[in-house]
């Protein structure tokens, strides 16, 4: 069966630090990977989703970047926190070239202070 | 444009008592529909989707939802609450973006509590 993953549960960074969140599947192959962002009593923004390797697409201008180095490894960066990048975050996968079903992780709670 | 509404932000019901939230879409071709679940603090957990046939779908923990085409609404119901149905609940449809690829419009959610 498929699990997915993501680490750290809870983060806690200063202003300007630098991030890394990471989020891995196991039991698929070549999934498509989503990143999502849930502010405070707010619904799901999409912020990138993968469809193989290498490739990252971007749904919104922000703070952040993704990349993906293997094929169930999802990555979220910045360089610099902003207040604004509090919140929890979500990684997803759905079968390539499956149905629309996504399937998500844990999340992690970012606080930006 | 494709959005997904759902009007209602916060309900509240007794425990045992029947539940409709609302969901409400724009696309314009046939949807892929879904409702997920989100306890506080979690990841979310996919209750029950719509791709075709049937427009009555079952799913998870005895909620289910019904298609109505002419209507443009996918309402999530279940007869009799339990305590532990206080959560946040999400519709999503599915979508070919610009570039040919598979995504998701979401809600704003509803927000369930329940009463004892």
């Amino acid at each position: 069966s498929q699990t997915i993953h993501q680490w750290p549960a809870t983060l806690v960074q200063p202003v300007g630090s630098p991030l890394s969140l990471e989020c891995t599947v196991e039991g698929t192959s070549n999934p498509n990977l989503y990143w999502y962002r849930q502010a405070a009593g707010r619904g799901l923004q999409l912020l990138f989703y993968s469809v193989g390797i290498g490739q990252i697409s971007s749904e919104v201008p922000q703070n952040l970047s993704a990349s993906r180095p293997q094929d169930r490894q999802f990555i979220l960066s910045s360089k610099k926190l902003l207040l604004s990048d509090s919140g929890f975050y979500l990684c997803a996968w759905r079968t390539s070239g499956g149905t629309d079903t996504q399937y998500f992780g844990p999340g992690t709670r970012l606080t930006v202070l | 444009a494709q959005s997904v509404t759902q009007p209602d932000i916060h309900i509240t019901v007794s425990e045992g008592a029947s539940l409709e939230l609302r969901c409400n879409y724009s696309y314009g071709a046939t949807p892929y529909l879904f409702w997920y679940v989100q306890s506080p603090g979690q990841g979310l957990q996919l209750l029950l989707k719509y791709f075709s046939g049937d427009t009555l779908v079952q799913g998870i923990k005895g909620f289910e939802a019904e298609f109505k085409r002419s209507q443009s609404s996918f309402n999530l119901r279940k007869p009799s609450v339990h305590w532990s149905d206080a959560a946040e609940y999400f519709c999503a449809v599915g979508f070919y973006n610009a570039g040919n690829n598979r995504k998701l419009i979401w809600g704003l959610g509803t927000s369930l509590a329940v009463n004892p």
